[in-house]
């Protein structure tokens, strides 16, 4: 998981408050991803951002926002958390400059309870 | 868009081969890939293979892909412990755009 860091690592909260997810990656990489993970289910996409400045949603995007504050920064914001938000959260950076499809990251994971 | 299925779990012996399976449904998808999971950590880019080609080796790992049934596997030659991991394929999704659409994955488990 070189390169990408996410906080928190871990964090519980009520049905009802609001979060931010942060993550930074410092290989320069124009895209960013997160996802989610729930048991059984694989990853799936809740929103991108393909370059700095834009934004896009992906599979899941309901009841989440995002922010690509700079190239390095991309966070995910739950405006008001629900049980079914409850899951493990990752951010991805990937550099897409020709044949560097091999260079993908991962950050560790949020692993995020909402009660 | 891309739809991704694979096997749940696979149990092999220390030292045998691990083959794990995996359907698309995009043809037009550009790129498949593996990844490894751990627990408690990310994924981790393990190899790709380009739509053009049957196959890829990579030290212990080889990747085969038959694009007629849009099957892909990867193959871990004398596999170990330490490759117990939860294993997903995932392909880019049609448009040409890098979005890669992940398998709910193949738990691995290596008994001695």
């Amino acid at each position: 998981n070189a390169g990408v860091t996410q906080t928190p690592k871990f964090q519980v909260l009520k049905t009802g408050q609001s979060m931010t997810l942060q993550c930074a990656q410092d290989m320069n990489h124009n895209s960013m991803y997160w996802y989610r993970q729930d048991p059984g289910m694989g990853l799936r996409l809740i929103y991108y951002s393909a370059s700095e400045g834009t934004t896009d949603k992906g599979e899941v995007p309901n009841g989440y926002n995002v922010s690509r504050l700079n190239k390095r920064e991309f966070s995910l914001r739950l405006e008001s958390a629900a049980p079914s938000q409850t899951s493990v959260y990752f951010c991805a950076s990937i550099s897409i400059a020709g044949v560097s499809y091999n260079e993908q990251f991962f950050g560790p994971g949020t692993r995020l309870t909402v009660l | 868009g891309e739809d991704v299925e694979q096997s749940l779990f696979l149990s092999v012996r220390e030292g045998d081969s691990s083959v794990i399976n995996c359907t698309y449904t995009d043809s037009s998808s550009t790129y498949l890939y593996w990844y490894k999971q751990e627990p408690g950590a990310g994924l981790q880019l393990l190899t790709y293979i380009f739509s053009n080609m049957d196959m890829k080796q990579d030290q212990r790992l080889t990747v085969l892909l038959n694009k007629k049934d849009k099957h892909l596997s990867l193959r871990i030659a004398d596999t170990q412990t330490g490759d117990s991991a939860i294993y997903f394929c995932a392909g880019d999704r049609a448009g040409g755009s890098y979005i890669p659409t992940f398998g709910r994955g193949t738990s691995l488990i290596v008994h001695p």
